[in-house]
């Protein structure tokens, strides 16, 4: 398995445009996490999902993000419109409860929005 | 609520002395521990497990219940271990369906 996929893996965009993030977990995970990093506040969860069903948005900073999961095997983040603060790198993390707690991470994305 | 707290956000030592990287936690239930590294501009990837009990590239870390910490530690860093190090939670169970809790991570570099 080719682990975690995400893409892009660099997103430059401008204040006030839509920015798509997307996933795919390793195939047979079951449980989907997207994470924010910044220096100051570290990594925060943002949302996950649970075969496919969003379990937990608290995390979700404000009703310009919002997060999918049409099928196990792809998920999207998207933030519209997009601002400056917005700029961090975005992880999305598998894993398959029930059976483990670890969670594979992709390589995350890097947004700059200017 | 479940929290893990990272003390130390920056942590410098020399080639060859020991390391330290603190971890503490709040739960009430039976925790999950886990050390997650990432190294520069790479994806966090898990270190070691406190079920596991293994030392991996000479990290040991040991779960102490009555002061709930969850202690990162190695005899004799080496340059290659500067990274970010951040401390999970995860209730073992439950209806979490897997969420960890991070600490704040703590970046050590190791000088030659």
């Amino acid at each position: 398995d080719a682990g975690v996929i995400q893409s892009p893996r660099h997103e430059v965009t401008e204040m006030g445009q839509e920015v798509t993030l997307r996933c795919k977990p390793i195939s047979g995970h079951n449980s989907l996490f997207w994470y924010r990093q910044t220096m100051m506040r570290g990594l925060e969860l943002l949302i996950y999902f649970n075969n496919n069903v969003p379990i937990d948005d608290s995390g979700m900073p404000e009703d310009r993000f919002s997060a999918k999961m049409p099928n196990a095997s792809f998920s999207t983040l998207k933030i519209q419109p997009s601002e400056p603060r917005d700029s961090a790198v975005y992880f999305c993390a598998s894993s398959l409860w029930g059976t483990s707690y670890e969670q594979y991470f992709g390589p995350g994305t890097r947004l700059t929005v200017t | 609520a479940q929290r893990v707290t990272q003390p130390e956000k920056l942590l410098s030592v020399f080639k060859g002395a020991p390391v330290e990287l603190k971890c503490n936690y709040s739960y009430s239930g039976s925790p999950e521990l886990f050390w997650y590294v990432q190294y520069s501009r790479q994806r966090l990837q898990l270190l070691l497990r406190h079920i596991s009990r293994e030392s991996i590239k000479g990290f040991t870390a040991d779960l102490n219940k009555g002061e709930t910490s969850f202690h990162l530690k190695k005899p004799f860093a080496q340059e290659e271990d500067s990274a970010m190090y951040y401390c999970a939670l995860s209730n073992a169970g439950g209806t979490s369906y897997g969420k960890l809790t991070f600490g704040q991570g703590t970046i050590l570099t190791v000088h030659p």
